[in-house]
């Protein structure tokens, strides 16, 4: 089946390690996103990405770095200077980024740096 | 970029209709209208969008105001299942979904 998958669905992390959450989509779209989301909050974009090779940044990219070295993947890594890295993320795909597009979401993965 | 209100909580009894308000009275007349729902501990997942007509489709209907400044998700038939967050989206383009905390329904068996 075509879909997009994050794992793990749970992590765990001692506070200043980097970490890195794999995404994976068969679904061959040239878009890809990340977002986070926060207990009862609604969700943020960090990262997305039009096309292999190249990402740009949402409003919240500070403290992540991603890469898109093939159009099925786009990983994102938390790093140690990310002040409050537990959450909630999600990875996203698209066929485009335009307004008549709609998104497909992973399952998430829930980040906890202890 | 325009932004949506929704309420923070509805109740629909089972087998009911579900009617979910949405105002943005500074949509943009290229923003499309986009519905998402989240199920705990789960990724959102894609209800339906428009831009001017009302859409019908497996899951759900938007209605849309002739002046587009609000619109309507309505579940035809709640289900246990259908309790979840909804969110309505104005689109400037999937790379820019902006999830507020949308409507969250509780389904009464």
């Amino acid at each position: 089946d075509g879909g997009i998958t994050q794992s793990p669905k749970y992590l765990f992390r001692k506070e200043g390690q980097n970490v890195t959450l794999s995404c994976e989509q068969n679904l061959n779209h040239d878009a890809m996103y990340w977002y986070r989301q926060d207990p009862g909050q609604g969700l943020r974009l960090i990262y997305y990405s039009q096309i292999v090779n190249d990402f740009q940044k949402g409003d919240i990219a500070e403290g992540y770095s991603v890469s898109r070295e093939k159009k099925e993947s786009f990983p994102l890594t938390v790093t140690s200077a990310q002040k409050n890295p537990t959450a909630f993320y999600l990875c996203a795909s698209s066929i485009l980024t335009g307004r008549n597009t709609e998104a497909f979401f992973g399952q998430g993965t829930r980040l906890t740096v202890v | 970029d325009a932004k949506t209100t929704q309420p923070n909580s509805m109740e629909s009894n089972e087998e009911e209709p579900v009617h979910l308000p949405c105002n943005h009275s500074t949509i943009s007349g290229t923003d499309y209208i986009h519905w998402y729902r989240q199920l705990p501990s789960q990724g959102p997942e894609y209800v339906i969008h428009g831009l001017t007509s009302n859409v019908n489709n497996r899951m759900a209907s938007l209605a849309i105001a002739e002046d587009r400044k609000s619109s309507t998700l309505i579940l035809h038939r709640a289900t246990l299942r259908d309790a979840a967050v909804y969110y309505c989206i104005l689109t400037a383009g999937a790379n820019n979904l902006f999830f507020g905390t949308g409507t969250r329904l509780t389904v009464i068996p």
